[in-house]
């Protein structure tokens, strides 16, 4: 079973729309993130959660509202896309947010903006 | 500035040779993470050091931390096709809460059968 999975992996939207990526991991890991690698492949963190609470916001735009309904789950809406916003993101977790513990990433949302 | 060089950006090698990947942060380092990432399966990770002058190994992939905790080489021993992707160093510099890792760009490794 995959320990962070996201959904869904790749998509193909227009400027102006809203979208959601959807993020699950089995682990039991108290902490996820949201990292985007833009077309550099220059991996960056948006967002991270510690038990449903916001740790890190890395001045991302606020069209980009993370949500998470529980600790297993973090998803990632996008209103009003840019062409910018094109990119790989990828959610990530690990038992804790203090330093020693190791960020498990899933597979990536390829989201291509038209 | 970047904060944390990849160096090689890319390299080729032919099957069977050694290659070593280097990753160098401006600053000391509480941790220093080792992943690959493969076109369409995300980052695995590979290994984590914290300790000055640590070294780990898994198979055939080497991974060291100098002793002023801020220099990491990767090294492969007789690469093989399954070895080729991007290798990304990740730095921890949190030393506590608000944990998150800084990555360099990445080494884009292939490997020739």
């Amino acid at each position: 079973d995959t320990a962070v999975s996201q959904t869904p992996k790749y998509l193909v939207t227009q400027m102006g729309n809203d979208k959601s990526i959807k993020c699950e991991q089995n682990l039991g890991h108290d902490t996820m993130y949201w990292y985007k690698q833009d077309s550099k492949k220059f991996l960056k963190i948006m967002f991270s959660y510690n038990n449903k609470e916001l740790i890190i916001n890395e001045t991302v735009p606020n069209r980009f509202s993370p949500k998470s309904p529980d600790k297993a789950h973090l998803n990632l809406h996008i209103n009003s896309l840019e062409l910018g916003d094109s990119a790989v993101y990828f959610c990530a977790s690990s038992q804790e947010w203090i330093s020693g513990n190791t960020i498990y990433f899933g597979e990536g949302s390829w989201l291509t903006v038209v | 500035s970047q904060e944390l060089e990849q160096s090689p950006q890319s390299l080729i090698v032919q099957e069977g040779k050694n290659l070593t990947i280097n990753c160098t942060s401006s600053k000391t380092l509480y941790g220093l993470y080792w992943y690959k990432q493969k076109y369409g399966e995300g980052l695995i990770f590979l290994m984590m050091l914290q300790k000055g002058g640590e070294e780990k190994s898994h198979e055939k992939i080497t991974a060291k931390l100098d002793e002023k905790k801020q220099q990491s080489s990767l090294h492969i021993t007789a690469s093989q096709p399954s070895h080729a992707g991007i290798y990304l160093c990740g730095a921890d510099r949190s030393g506590g809460s608000n944990y998150k890792l800084t990555f360099g760009k990445g080494t884009l490794l292939t490997v020739n059968p």
